[in-house]
């Protein structure tokens, strides 16, 4: 199956600190991503929608200006969460569908990333 | 949005039984019903799927339901060895363009030998 690849594989950082997370597609160049958080022993809860080239949009209730989501390129896509703190501890995985020739997803399977555990002190 | 609620949040079978994991959606318009087995610490795997298109659909011991008109899909493990113990996801999504993907709150399932 088609590889994502997510990096660091867990991070601990200071409450008030910024952290990026990045997504990277290895095998095929991805137009869209998709960054989800879970909390132990929880769902995958979608965040956002990455675009590339464009904004990222946001599901209703997560902080678009705490956590930035930039996809500059058809392989890349990164997650910052800006100005860390406590609860921001989680499980954060991104995924990506391959597309086919005709630009549309081939199966729409969703391929995930590893995940990074995020701990704020 | 979509919501998708799973049913049960836990479920322990005896190695060898067969387990019933159910999932139901809200918006019509979903196309797209995959099932994915989430091992402690590591990424979800794809197991499964269906599209609305087919009322079932059958790999080796998984099986998975789907009825759209009720709108809940269901997966079947039948014969159950304990490494089928894992968290498993269901999941709808509008299909092939890249739509979003909403994930069921997951099923802890423990195949006990």
């Amino acid at each position: 199956g088609a590889v994502v690849s997510q990096h660091p594989s867990w991070v601990i950082c200071k409450s008030g600190t910024s952290v990026k997370i990045e997504c990277r597609s290895l095998d095929f160049q991805a137009t869209t991503m998709f960054w989800y958080r879970q909390f132990p022993k929880q769902s995958l809860m979608l965040m956002a929608t990455s675009n590339e080239g464009s904004k990222a949009t946001y599901e209703q209730g997560v902080e678009k200006d705490k956590f930035l989501i930039n996809h500059a390129s058809l392989t890349l896509s990164t997650l910052t969460v800006t100005s860390a703190h406590p609860e921001d501890s989680s499980f954060y995985i991104c995924s990506a569908s391959r597309p086919g020739t005709s630009g549309r997803a081939i199966t729409g399977e969703l391929f995930f990333g590893e995940g990074s555990r995020l701990t704020v002190l | 949005g979509e919501n998708v609620e799973q049913h049960p949040s836990t479920l322990s079978v005896q190695e060898g039984d067969s387990a019933v994991i159910k999932c139901t959606y809200s918006d019509s318009a979903s196309n797209y019903f995959p099932w994915y087995k989430q091992e402690l610490g590591k990424r979800p795997q794809l197991i499964i799927d269906i599209r609305s298109n087919v009322g079932e659909k059958k790999d080796q011991r998984i099986a998975v339901t789907l009825n759209k008109t009720a709108k809940h899909f269901s997966l079947h493990i039948t014969e159950t060895q304990p490494e089928d113990s894992a968290v498993y996801f269901c999941a709808a999504s509008k299909g092939y363009n890249f739509n979003k993907f909403y994930f069921g709150s997951g099923t802890k399932l423990n195949v006990k030998p």
